[in-house]
Formats: C-alpha cells, structure tokens, sequence
C-alpha cells in the first residue's frame, strides 16, 4: 500500500513557470526523496531530505519537509518541456533498510 | 559507471506459466530491491537483499520470489502467473545498507495474457 497521498494529482504549467507538488505521509521516517518518470520509464533520482533536515536545494529544486506535518513539498523554478513528467514522494522508515515506499505521484505537464 | 541493467525488456507471457527477471546493479552496489508498477497499485515493493540476504519483504503472495547472487545480481521468479500480475516491473541498486538514494534500472514490462 502507498504511504501517502501526492497532490495535486496532474499539474500543467507553461515554460518559465514555477511547479509545486505536495506529498503526504502517515508514518515517522527515516528519510524523504522524490523520484521522477518519463512515460512508464525507470525512475530517477532527484533529491533525499533527511527527517532532521527542513529545506534543500538542488539546481532549480527546492525541496521542504515539515515532519510534524508529516509533509513535503518540491518545488520546480523555470520549468522546462523537458521537466514533463511523473514525479514521486518516496519515503524510507528506520529499520526499514532499503525499503522505498511511494506515493501516488503527480503527473506534470510543461508547455511551450 | 554502467547504470543498472534489466533484461529483458519486455516480456509476453501466458496465465499458468512462470517468468524470471534479471537485475545486474551498479558496480559496487549491494543492495538491489524490486518494484512492481501498476496503473491501479502504483509503485509497490517487492524485496530488498543485501549481500545476498533478503532483507526486506513486500506483501506479495509467495509465487514472488528472488534471489541474489554474490556478485550482486539480482533475479526475480514469478510463478503461476495471473492477469493482474501484468505490470512493470523495476529494480534498483544502492551503495549502502542504510536508506540511502536509489538507482533504477529501465524495468522489464510483463504482460500476461
């Protein structure tokens, strides 16, 4: 089953625009990290925030969590066409190992 | 580095019959876990190992089922598939034991008819 809930569900913004995607989850965890997808593809690797850390950054990523919301947000600046994608919240929990456990996902759409 | 690897791609096979997928990590990973991706389910897990213990389970029935080699690759066997057993299916290899960021591989697309 998914840990939590992504909203919203799809996004379509136009190039240059800001896109903000929100995750939540149920359980305390370990870490955070969003994931995307290009159509039914593996899955990349985009950013892993740490349950004792607030805010990072990376390039025109900016991710936050707010554990006593049991929340995250990703925030996209400038989107690009090539940003299109699925994007998912994955959570780990301690003593969870490796173990990854996804949310619902938010289907993003950059047009030109 | 070569990513992770996944063969085969693609996959058709009939209800009744069973299947093998193959996994090799990153060079020097040695976690490996599988992912079963549907359009109803989403993203679920299967199983991680480690150094070729299992170490996490998913909530799958029995007929999933894995294994890891000592050279850190990854196979997982499906038995007696069923319809609902069509999906994607993804692994992915990491550094470390401790939660840590995730490399996935393009994923073998299953389909039973």
């Amino acid at each position: 089953s998914q840990q939590g809930e992504e909203d919203p569900q799809a996004l379509s913004i136009q190039e240059g625009e800001n896109a903000t995607m929100n995750c939540s989850y149920k359980t305390s965890i370990n870490n955070l990290q969003w994931y995307r997808q290009n159509s039914g593809r593996g899955l990349v690797h985009l950013i892993l925030i740490r349950s004792n850390e607030r805010e990072k950054h990376s390039g025109r990523l900016r991710v936050t969590l707010d554990t006593s919301k049991k929340s995250s947000s990703l925030l996209i600046t400038a989107s690009r066409a090539a940003d299109t994608a699925s994007y998912f919240c994955a959570t780990t929990l301690t003593g969870g190992g490796n173990k990854l456990t996804f949310g619902t996902g938010t289907q993003l759409k950059v047009e030109l | 580095k070569a990513g992770v690897t996944q063969t085969p791609r693609y996959l058709i096979k009939t209800r009744g019959q069973q299947v093998t997928l193959s996994c090799s990590p990153i060079s020097g990973h040695r976690s490996v876990s599988w992912y079963q991706q549907t359009p109803g389910q989403g993203l679920q897990f299967l199983f991680e190992y480690f150094s070729e213990t299992q170490r996490n389970k998913g909530n799958f029935p029995g007929r999933f089922s894995g294994r890891q080699f000592s050279n850190s690759r990854s196979e997982m066997n499906v038995s007696t598939l069923e319809l609902g057993d069509s999906a994607l299916y993804l692994c992915a290899s990491s550094l470390e034991q401790i939660p840590y960021e995730q490399y996935f591989g393009p994923g073998t697309r299953l389909t039973v008819t």
